[in-house]
């Protein structure tokens, strides 16, 4: 079964503080997908980045980076310098390639409050 | 271009009245997802359709939920005789096509209440 673990439920900083949300998948996949996205206040999913298990190379778009270690089965997200408008929940999450779904399993999300 | 649609936004109904839920995808995209997110439960899956077929309906919670997807577009989601607990956001997502997985792009959701 495809289980992914987000232990931080709730954080919070301050505005240009760097913060890293934590997620951990389980799979028995050996080809599978990871997956963040945010769901700001007025609700709506957007996706944010995938990455397939055979690219562990870090990932940097901007202030959002990631970072992938299939060792850990780790798929850790980093905002640097927060802003107000990172406020949000994300959401990690996994996709098998087995059994013909393509389904995503979600974690339970981090909320993040960013405050000025 | 448009991204997902879904009607309507809000919907509040009688316990034990049908409900129909709509799912618009973009334009082009092959593979349509329905997922539901409520405060206990989380992002659950429900059904996944790669055209009008539905190779996976492991998340349907019930003989009360049905999803049909027709031209390869539009998708309904039915909850029959609808109990409080399945009060929640109903989301849509689609991609680009099945054999990926691809990104799923998210819909607004349409929120069901059962009063």
């Amino acid at each position: 079964a495809q289980k992914v673990t987000q232990a931080q439920t709730e954080i919070s900083v301050v505005e240009k503080e760097d913060v890293t949300l934590d997620c951990v998948y389980e799979t028995r996949d050996t080809t599978y997908y990871l997956f963040w996205y945010k769901q700001p206040p007025s609700g709506e999913l957007v996706f944010l980045i995938r990455r397939n298990s055979f690219d562990e190379q870090n990932e940097i778009s901007g202030r959002y980076s990631w970072n992938f270690q299939k060792s850990t089965s780790s798929f850790n997200f980093t905002i640097t310098a927060s802003q107000v408008v990172d406020s949000a929940v994300y959401f990690c999450a996994l996709s098998g390639t087995q059994g013909g779904s393509e389904k995503l399993v979600f974690g339970k999300g981090t909320k993040l409050t960013v405050n000025p | 271009g448009a991204g997902v649609s879904q009607s309507p936004s809000n919907k509040v109904t009688e316990k034990g009245k049908d409900v129909e839920l709509r799912c618009d995808p973009i334009s082009g995209h092959t593979a349509l997802y329905w997922y539901r997110q409520s405060l206990g439960q989380g992002l659950e899956f429900l059904i996944y359709f790669q055209g009008n077929s539905a190779p996976d309906k492991s998340g349907l919670p019930s003989d009360r939920f049905s999803a049909e997807r027709t031209g390869g577009s539009v998708s309904t989601l039915t909850i029959q005789r609808t109990q409080q607990e399945d009060s929640a956001v109903y989301l849509c997502a689609s991609s680009v096509l099945a054999g990926g997985p691809y990104e799923q792009y998210f819909g607004p959701g349409t929120r069901l209440t059962v009063t």
